[in-house]
């Protein structure tokens, strides 16, 4: 069964330092968020991509988070500096289309910053 | 604005006995989906399962169903015959038009032996 892929699945940084995380979602799924779930709460989003466009980054920090899917498949989530309030599971999703469709989630990457 | 509201921080159940995890949400859009994910610790979200809002026939999965109240803007979970397997946290989830989901602040379930 086709799984969405994220590495890696535990991060430990120091504050100020650059992250990087990596998404490969289902093959054929043209549609890729980012969420942010912070211990206890449920996911947020971050930013939606379908193919390689954004379609929605409201919540996304960009003075220190940027995304890309440069070829509309697999996408990378940055943060620079990391913050000692970025500690937080970062979880990936993908569906087929932008629709009423259901979204399947990556195992995530726990990202701790000390 | 979209709300979904999970009033149950943390739950038990016996193990083979049933279980019911409440869901309010708020919105104004007539079309809409419903859903509720589980994540055990330490592993992925997954489906368990989902509700278009047009329908007016409950969704079942197995040991799974829900109780849709549309008018209620209610959505709860049964689980029937509980297993081990199933302590996990619960997320409900609402998505309209544009894919976005908005998700509840999730319910601990554990299953006692």
């Amino acid at each position: 069964e086709a799984e969405v892929a994220q590495s890696p699945r535990y991060k430990i940084t120091e504050k100020s330092q650059a992250v990087a995380f990596w998404c490969d979602p289902i093959s054929g799924h043209a549609t890729l968020y980012w969420y942010r779930q912070i211990l206890g709460q449920g996911p947020e989003l971050l930013v939606q991509f379908q193919d390689e466009s954004v379609v929605d980054d409201s919540q996304l920090p960009k003075d220190r988070f940027s995304a890309e899917r440069l070829k509309g498949v697999d996408s990378t989530l940055k943060i620079q500096p990391a913050e000692l309030g970025d500690s937080a599971m970062y979880l990936c999703a993908s569906s087929p289309y932008r629709g009423l469709e259901t979204q399947y989630f990556g195992p995530g990457t726990r990202l701790l910053v000390l | 604005a979209q709300t979904v509201t999970q009033s149950q921080p943390e739950m038990s159940v016996q193990e083979a006995e049933t279980v019911t995890l409440s869901c309010t949400y708020d919105t104004s859009e007539s079309n809409y989906y419903l859903f509720w994910y589980k994540q055990p610790p330490s592993r992925q979200m997954i489906l368990v399962i989902r509700q278009e809002a047009y329908k007016q026939q409950n969704a079942t999965e197995n040991r799974f169903s829900v109780n849709f109240q549309k008018a209620a803007k209610s959505f709860s979970l049964k689980i029937s015959d509980s297993q081990l397997g199933d302590t996990a946290m619960y997320f409900c989830a609402f998505m309209f038009t544009g894919n976005q989901f908005y998700f509840g602040t999730g319910t601990s379930l554990t299953v006692i032996p």
